[in-house]
C-alpha cells in the first residue's frame, strides 16, 4: 500500500520568513495530493491541492510543487504570519481508491 | 451552506461500553470516510462508504468496530466494548457525488474526541 514520509516535523520561523514541508510517497499510481492544515481542537482544513499532471500550484502566500519522477511533493508558504501556526499534513490519493494516505504532520511555529 | 457535521463532539465511556460517532456529510455528498486521529499522530483511514454500501473497510479493526451509511440519516461509526486504546480523535469526511476526479476532494468535519476511562 501507500507510505508517506513527512518532513520536518517540527518547524519554527519567524515572521515573514518562508516555510517549506516536505512528502515523499511510494505508490506511483496516486495522482492527487492534497495539503491539509489543522489548528487545535479541530478538524483538517483543505488549503492546497495538486494532481500528477501539473508540476507546481499556487495560492496567494501558498504553493506546492510535485516532482512525479523522485515522487515527492512540497508545500510552500511565504510571508509566513503568526495565524499560520498550526499542524500541517500532506496525504497522496488515486482518484477512485477512496482512502487518502497522510502523512504524520508538521507542527508549524510562526514566532511574532 | 453547511459544512460535515459531527456529533457528539466530546465523548467519555467507561471500559466495556459502546460509543457511537455520527457524521453527515456536507450537502450534495455521498461519499464517507472515517478516519482515526491518535494523539501526536497523522489520520489513519479506517472505512469508505458510500450510501448503503461499504466500499473498503480496509482499515477497520476486525472486532469491535463497525460503520454504517444508511439511506437516510447519518454515517454512524459504532465501537463496541470500548478499551483504553480505542481513546483518540476520530474524523469523518465527505466527497461529492459522481466519479472520477470529482470525487478526490474530501472536507473534514470538526470531529469526535473519545476518551475511555
Amino acid at each position: 500500500g501507500e507510505n508517506v514520509e513527512q518532513h520536518p516535523s517540527t518547524l519554527s520561523v519567524q515572521e515573514g520568513d518562508s516555510a517549506v514541508i516536505k512528502c515523499t510517497y511510494s505508490d506511483s499510481a496516486s495522482n492527487y495530493f492534497p495539503w491539509y492544515k489543522q489548528e487545535l481542537g479541530k478538524g483538517p482544513q483543505l488549503i492546497i491541492d495538486i494532481r500528477s499532471n501539473v508540476g507546481e500550484k499556487k495560492d496567494q502566500r501558498i504553493a506546492v510543487t510535485l516532482n512525479k519522477t523522485a515522487k515527492h511533493f512540497s508545500l510552500h508558504i511565504t510571508e509566513t504570519q503568526p495565524e499560520d501556526s498550526a499542524v500541517y499534513f500532506c496525504a497522496a490519493r488515486r482518484t477512485n481508491a477512496g482512502k487518502s494516505t497522510f502523512g504524520d504532520g508538521t507542527t508549524l511555529t510562526v514566532k511574532p | 451552506n453547511a459544512g460535515v457535521m459531527q456529533n457528539p463532539r466530546h465523548l467519555v465511556r467507561r471500559r466495556g461500553q459502546e460509543a457511537r460517532l455520527r457524521c453527515s456529510p456536507m450537502k450534495g455528498h455521498s461519499h464517507v470516510y472515517w478516519y482515526r486521529q491518535l494523539p501526536e499522530e497523522g489520520l489513519k483511514f479506517m472505512v469508505y462508504l458510500q450510501k448503503e454500501n461499504i466500499i473498503d473497510e480496509s482499515g477497520m479493526p476486525k472486532e469491535r468496530f463497525s460503520a454504517e451509511f444508511p439511506k437516510e440519516g447519518p454515517s454512524i461509526l459504532r465501537i463496541q466494548q470500548v478499551v483504553r486504546g480505542d481513546s483518540a480523535a476520530y474524523f469523518c469526511a465527505s466527497s461529492p457525488m459522481g466519479r472520477g476526479r470529482m470525487t478526490d476532494t474530501q472536507y473534514f468535519g470538526p470531529g469526535t474526541r473519545l476518551t475511555v476511562l
